[in-house]
């Protein structure tokens, strides 16, 4: 069975702060993608990283996979409240008839103003 | 409009209920997906399917069945409703095209069983 683990699971920071969430794996994977969840709503797919050392930005949110496609990191630049909410990690592997995602637990990001 | 839709978005039931939770989707994806969410567990596959004569338990399929009736639509029925089965329920979609496997979801059902 693959594992996602997410830490931490719950970080609460400043309006303005970076921070960074770790997703680890024992496992390889094709590919990595993170997912945004907000109170009331379902999870919405942020980025999917390939290739092992890829770097992906979207504004002030920085993906980066693993060279050996085990792990992913999201860097977020000078928070704001809008970032809110729970951050998830799936893993995917394709091949066969297998396409199933594998989840993490979430990191539940507060950013308070 | 919202590509994927859930209904009920919430409901309040009492154990032995059957209660079903309906999911349409205009993506016009293959793929159909139910998951649970509780707090500290995250999201666990209950029953997914690949078109609409294919039907795949996930992990915790116990107490659960499905029928996708259409390639648009995937409801999730608990035939006899027990408290533990309290959670945000969601349906996700995912597209043939495109080798990731991404997946599209609703805005949940929240279930209470008391």
């Amino acid at each position: 069975t693959q594992l996602l683990e997410q830490s931490p699971q719950f970080l609460s920071i400043q309006e303005g702060e970076n921070l960074t969430v770790y997703c680890n794996s024992s496992s390889v994977f094709s590919s990595l993608q993170w997912y945004r969840q907000e109170p009331g709503e379902g999870p919405v797919l942020l980025v999917t990283v390939v290739t092992g050392g890829e770097v992906k930005k979207l504004k002030r949110l920085t993906f980066q996979f693993g060279d050996a496609r085990k792990d992913s990191s999201l860097h977020i630049t000078a928070a704001q409240t809008g970032d809110t909410g729970l951050y998830l990690c799936a893993g995917f592997n394709s091949g066969g008839s297998n396409y199933k995602l594998t989840f993490g637990k979430g990191t539940l990001l507060t950013v308070n103003p | 409009d919202a590509d994927v839709t859930q209904t009920p978005r919430n409901r309040i039931t009492k154990t032995g209920k059957r209660i079903m939770l309906e999911c349409s989707q205009t993506k016009g994806h293959d793929r159909m997906y139910w998951y649970r969410q509780d707090p500290g567990l995250g999201l666990r596959l209950i029953y997914y399917s690949f078109d609409v004569k294919d039907i795949n338990k996930g992990e915790i399929s116990d107490g659960y069945s499905v029928s996708r009736q259409a390639q648009a639509k995937f409801s999730l029925s608990l035939e006899s409703a027990i408290p533990n089965q309290t959670a945000l329920y969601f349906c996700a979609t995912s597209g043939r095209q495109g080798s990731y496997n991404e997946q599209f979801f609703g805005p949940g059902t929240r279930l209470t069983v008391l």
